[in-house]
């Protein structure tokens, strides 16, 4: 079945370091990637997406580039913020069963 | 204009009791789901439906039951409440299944004591 797996965390930084947090799929056909951002007592909120291979997504100043050679789909940005701080997770969709496949999540905590 | 809201955010309620999480979409969706957000953040898929049709059920207790009466709501509720059941509930709609992004809801904090 489809599964997405990202590192563990928590992740702490602190402000304007550099960010990676790394994300590897498995899915039958070509499925879109995501990543999500959870803040604190808050809903899920679409960062950014991308929908075939190669695609990077960007917003916010967070990128992701879709690369099917790896199964990869990392999410990076150039210099943090306390705001930033959030869970974050990786996803795809539709995949082999048709729902929105998460991967377990990633605590970043950004240090002032 | 909130396009996926489900209410209560918020719901404390005593073990055995019966209780409903409500959940709209405005963006006409074809498809909606219900997921399950446990304490360590891990999300899982409860209930997919399209058109009012259930396609996904996942292996939840049969004390849940999800209500769609029409494709811009999906209820689910849930009888004989249990402490296990404390979590957050993230209702989510998408245009269909060919990978349009989902959109979740703000989620409902379910409290069992």
């Amino acid at each position: 079945g489809d599964s997405v797996t990202q590192m563990e965390g928590p992740v702490t930084l602190s402000e304007e370091a550099f960010l990676t947090i790394n994300c590897t799929y498995t899915a039958t056909g070509y499925p879109s990637l995501f990543w999500y951002v959870q803040y604190p007592g808050e809903g899920l909120q679409l960062l950014l997406k991308a929908t075939k291979a190669d695609d990077k997504g960007s917003n916010k100043g967070f990128e992701a580039t879709y690369r099917k050679e790896t199964t990869s789909f990392h999410l990076e940005k150039g210099s943090v913020q306390v705001s930033d701080s959030a869970v974050y997770f990786c996803a795809l969709f539709p995949g082999s069963a048709r729902q929105l496949t998460f991967g377990s999540g990633t605590q970043l905590t950004v240090l002032p | 204009d909130t396009a996926v809201s489900q209410t209560p955010k918020y719901l404390v309620t005593q073990m055995g009791n019966d209780k409903s999480i409500k959940c709209e979409q405005n963006l006409g969706h074809d498809t909606m789901y219900w997921y399950k957000q446990d304490s360590k953040k891990f999300l899982k898929i409860m209930f997919s439906y399209n058109n009012k049709e259930l396609i996904i059920n996942e292996t939840v207790p049969n004390r849940f039951s999800p209500k769609s009466p029409d494709k811009a709501h999906l209820n689910l509720h849930i009888n004989s409440l249990e402490l296990g059941d404390s979590a957050v509930y993230f209702c989510a709609s998408s245009p269909g299944h060919s990978g349009n992004t989902i959109y979740f809801g703000e989620g409902s904090w379910l409290t069992v004591v």
